[in-house]
């Protein structure tokens, strides 16, 4: 079936960065684009980032510039999201998500990121 | 930055009530509008795309309407599994998501 799996829980210090993987499988990998959107404890939604998997283009959110990379490695239907320089604020669970020429109909599970020193 | 805000942030009901959930954007965003479930410890859900389409699966109870700066959901008979949070997003310049509105049961 058409499935985003991500991988596990992290824990990680502040100043330190995470790499969190995203496989696709159940469709053609390279016809969509994959999101990154993440929900700290409690809150709401914030959409991050996207990776065409087709070319490799990407965008990011202003809130992450320079902070957060989205590339993709089409060989294993994988996405990676990458987040430096990490802080307490960044402590949520991340998730992706396949965009589907309006909306996401397709997530992930979540990865925890916890960052503590 | 487009911004979303849903009304009201939380709204308590009764099975069998009907319930209408508002979204407004700070700017035109055509029908560039989707709504999400998300069920706690859950991924969100696609409930309702491009303003009004329901996608395979998405009980005809749930529906949605509006166009430019403002929308709504409406469930037309709430059911227990109902009971969740809701978000809007705008997909017409970039990608934003209202606060949420949790639906709890009276």
């Amino acid at each position: 079936q058409v499935q985003l799996v991500q991988s596990g829980a992290e824990v990680k210090k502040p100043g330190a960065s995470v790499k969190i993987s995203c496989k696709a499988s159940g469709y053609s990998f390279t016809t969509y684009s994959i999101h990154w959107v993440r929900q700290a404890p409690g809150q709401g939604l914030e959409w991050m980032g996207w990776v065409s998997a087709g070319n490799g283009d990407t965008k990011y959110s202003q809130n992450f510039q320079g902070r957060v990379t989205i590339t993709r490695a089409t060989s294993a239907t994988t996405v990676y999201m990458e987040l430096s320089s990490l802080r307490s604020e960044d402590t949520a669970v991340y998730y992706c998500a396949r965009h589907s020429q309006w909306a996401y109909d397709i997530w992930g599970q979540g990865t925890m990121v916890t960052v503590s020193s | 930055d487009i911004q979303m805000t849903q009304s009201p942030s939380s709204l308590s009901a009764f099975v069998g009530d009907r319930v209408t959930i508002t979204c407004r954007a700070s700017q035109s965003v055509s029908n560039y509008l989707n709504w999400y479930q998300q069920k706690p410890g859950k991924a969100p859900k696609l409930l309702i795309f491009a303003e009004s389409t329901l996608p395979s699966g998405v009980p005809s109870r749930f529906s949605g309407s509006g166009s430019g700066t403002h929308f709504t959901l409406t469930i037309s008979s709430l059911q227990p599994e109902d009971f969740a949070t809701y978000y809007c997003q705008q997909s017409y310049s970039s990608y934003t998501f209202g606060q949420g509105t949790k639906l709890e049961i009276k």
